[in-house]
């Protein structure tokens, strides 16, 4: 079993969407949470870092951590065409070290 | 903002040849990675350095590889002698330790290209 999966989609939705990007992580140790996105050839920014359960919101962006269910989502609102790209999920999974997990991302692609 | 930089953006190699990949990580940050994604394929981890030694590393990491923190803002990635499959996006990452986790920066990669 992966320990971070993720539809590679991709993902077509309108200009101003509000987009729903999901993840599973398969232990119920992992802790803390990253959100990536990743432009074709680029390296991945960090958006969203997250710990443990509950919601958190940036802007137009918000994470949520399901802890029960080992699900993370991360929302984009008024979706815009620049936010075509890669969307990454990672955890730091089980180790002090920093070592992060990531899920194969998903393919987003706003349409005007 | 500070960003973590990464030399050279493209490097073009041939096999059985050694390269080197260098980055200059975010200055207050503590703790150095190596990651690396081949075209297509998930980001996967090499190494972290912590305290100038290294603190993990994956199967991927073997004996062709090293890492070094040659002075106070370097850190760098050797591979001795590359094979075909070292092609691939080379990404360095830094980060603080916030809250008990550590929220990692990443560089915008160093693409290998071995022939």
């Amino acid at each position: 079993q992966k320990e971070v999966e993720q539809d590679p989609g991709p993902l077509s939705v309108p200009e101003g969407a509000i987009v729903s990007l999901n993840c599973t992580y398969s232990n119920s140790a992992f802790q803390y949470f990253m959100w990536y996105r990743q432009y074709s050839r680029k390296g991945p920014e960090l958006l969203m870092y997250t710990y443990s359960s509950g919601n958190k919101e940036d802007g137009r962006f918000t994470a949520q951590v399901d802890k029960s269910s080992k699900y993370i989502s991360l929302f984009i609102r008024d979706s815009q065409p620049s936010d075509s790209a890669t969307y990454l999920c990672a955890s730091d999974g089980t180790s002090n070290t920093g070592k992060l997990i990531f899920g194969q991302g998903t393919t987003l692609q706003v349409k005007p | 903002e500070p960003e973590v930089t990464q030399t050279p953006s493209h490097q073009v190699t041939q096999m059985g040849q050694e390269v080197i990949l260098r980055c200059v990580p975010i200055s207050n940050h503590l703790y150095f990675y190596w990651y690396r994604q081949i075209l297509g394929q998930k980001v996967e981890f090499l190494v972290s350095f912590y305290n100038n030694e290294i603190s993990e590393k994956s199967e991927i990491f073997d004996d062709q590889f090293s890492v070094e923190r040659p002075d106070g803002s370097n850190f760098t990635l050797k591979i001795r002698s590359t094979k075909l499959e070292d092609s691939a996006m080379y990404f360095c990452a830094s980060s603080v330790v916030a809250s008990g986790g550590h929220e990692q920066y990443f560089g915008p990669g160093t693409r290998l290209t071995v022939t």
